[in-house]
């Protein structure tokens, strides 16, 4: 149980198109998602914590109008990197989070390599 | 602040010894931590967590951690290493006061298992 999946697994994108990536809880209903950024060779960033049906709230440094979270229902979160550009490569990871019972535990998707040209 | 710190980038160990991967945490009030791992191109795995209660912690793949009040350490061990360990290990830690259960991760540290 609490598997997590992002879709997709990787994107190759034009400098100044918008992409979307997907994550959702397959069987367990996630209040909470969190979406990360990792570069090469380094530790995972929190970007921003979403909560189902409300605005997500973004860590210091990281443009709301640039990563776009939606968190529509207790499965799905997506996530919008509008204006893509090169510097916005990187190795996006979300997670979700189970409410009670499982000390709010964190459960990680299997990351979207995205590479804007 | 709350912060994590993995001292060692890169940890080479022979396969069939026993490994340790450092971690120590600073937060206020008692800490919710975990080990995550990582290999090439994926997400992160849960490897295990304290939360309370023994200090030594079991978790998967034969992997323990021990958790050390004084020294505000949560170090990862393993009695045995195989060359299959080889991964990228994540501390984290949970301040269990906090408002949301944000998870601080440290660093990193690369373990590579020569066979």
């Amino acid at each position: 149980g609490a598997v997590v999946s992002q879709h997709p697994s990787w994107v190759i994108c034009k400098s100044g198109t918008s992409v979307k990536i997907e994550c959702r809880s397959l069987d367990f209903q996630a209040t909470t998602m969190f979406w990360y950024r990792q570069f090469p060779k380094q530790s995972l960033m929190l970007m921003a914590t979403s909560n189902e049906g409300s605005k997500a709230t973004y860590e210091q440094g990281v443009e709301k109008d640039k990563f776009l979270i939606n968190h529509a229902s207790l499965t799905l979160s997506t996530l919008t990197v509008t204006s893509a550009h090169p510097e916005d490569s990187s190795f996006y990871i979300c997670s979700a989070s189970i409410t009670s019972g499982r000390a709010n535990e964190q459960f990680f998707g299997p990351g979207t390599r995205l590479t804007v040209l | 602040a709350q912060s994590v710190a993995q001292p060692e980038d890169q940890v080479n160990v022979a396969e069939g010894n026993p490994l340790t991967v450092k971690c120590t945490y600073s937060v206020s009030g008692n800490p919710y931590l975990f080990w995550y791992v990582q290999y090439p191109n994926r997400g992160l795995q849960f490897l295990l967590k304290y939360i309370t209660g023994d200090n030594l912690v079991k978790g998967s793949y034969g992997f323990e951690a021990e958790f050390n009040k004084s020294q505000t350490s949560f170090h990862l061990k393993k009695p045995s290493a195989l060359v299959s360990d080889s991964a990228l290990y994540f501390c984290a830690v949970r301040d269990r006061g906090g408002a949301t259960n944000k998870l601080i991760f440290g660093t990193g540290t690369l373990l590579a298992v020569q066979p």
